[in-house]
């Protein structure tokens, strides 16, 4: 089975600074997709990016960047400019070929000081 | 869009008792899952359907918990009977391909409370 690790329950980083967050899996597929979704308190689950794992390049999303690296399986995000509004949980999230939707991580609680 | 819809935001309800929670996908979209999310587990699939038929129902944690999709706007998660271990976020999400791995659209989530 998949799995997917966040190892930072909480990050907090200075507005208009850079922060990175973790996220490492776990799978013996060649071929899946990787996800990073946003919660603020809202709960309301916003996808930040997605990362096809036959692309080599990085994807990215204005102020949001992944560092994917297949071979290690580690897949971080990079908010760079932090905004107060980036302030939430941060989920990784793997969904492979299989009937299995996403697999998420724990999460990441990014807290934004001003 | 209205993006995925989901009914009601809040419940509240005591052991024992049914609860049906509802969701409308966003339209055209093929794909519904329903995730629980509590502090323990994290987010779970619970059961993921393709062109209104059910796929995986793997994650559906006991027989209390059944889910139906007459069509393709309307879903129901339904328990019975509650019990308070129940208590949780419930997330529909729909995606536009009958591809598990196409980006997935959530809703805001139903807040479960069993007493």
């Amino acid at each position: 089975a998949q799995t997917v690790t966040q190892s930072q329950p909480e990050m907090s980083v200075q507005e208009a600074e850079t922060v990175t967050l973790s996220c490492t899996y776990d799978t013996s597929e060649s071929d899946y997709y990787l996800f990073w979704y946003k919660q603020p308190p809202s709960r309301q689950m916003i996808l930040v990016i997605r990362q096809e794992a036959y692309k080599q390049q990085n994807a990215t999303e204005n102020r949001f960047s992944v560092n994917f690296q297949k071979a290690a399986k580690s897949f971080s995000l990079k908010i760079s400019d932090s905004q107060l509004g980036d302030a939430a949980m941060y989920f990784c999230a793997y969904s492979g070929g299989g009937a299995d939707g996403l697999t998420f991580g724990k999460g990441t609680h990014l807290i934004i000081q001003p | 869009d209205a993006g995925v819809i989901q009914s009601p935001r809040h419940e509240v309800t005591e052991m024992g008792q049914e609860v049906t929670l509802r969701c409308k996908p966003i339209s055209g979209h093929n794909s519904l899952f329903w995730y629980r999310q509590t502090m323990m587990r994290g987010l779970e699939l619970l059961i993921y359907f393709n062109n209104n038929v059910p796929i995986d129902d793997s994650g559906m944690p006991e027989d209390r918990f059944s889910a139906k999709m007459p069509n393709a706007s309307f879903s129901t998660l339904k328990i019975q009977p509650s019990e308070p271990r129940d208590s949780a976020v419930y997330f529909c999400a729909s995606s536009l391909l009958a591809d598990p791995t196409d980006t997935q659209y959530f809703g805001p989530g139903t807040r479960l409370t069993v007493l």
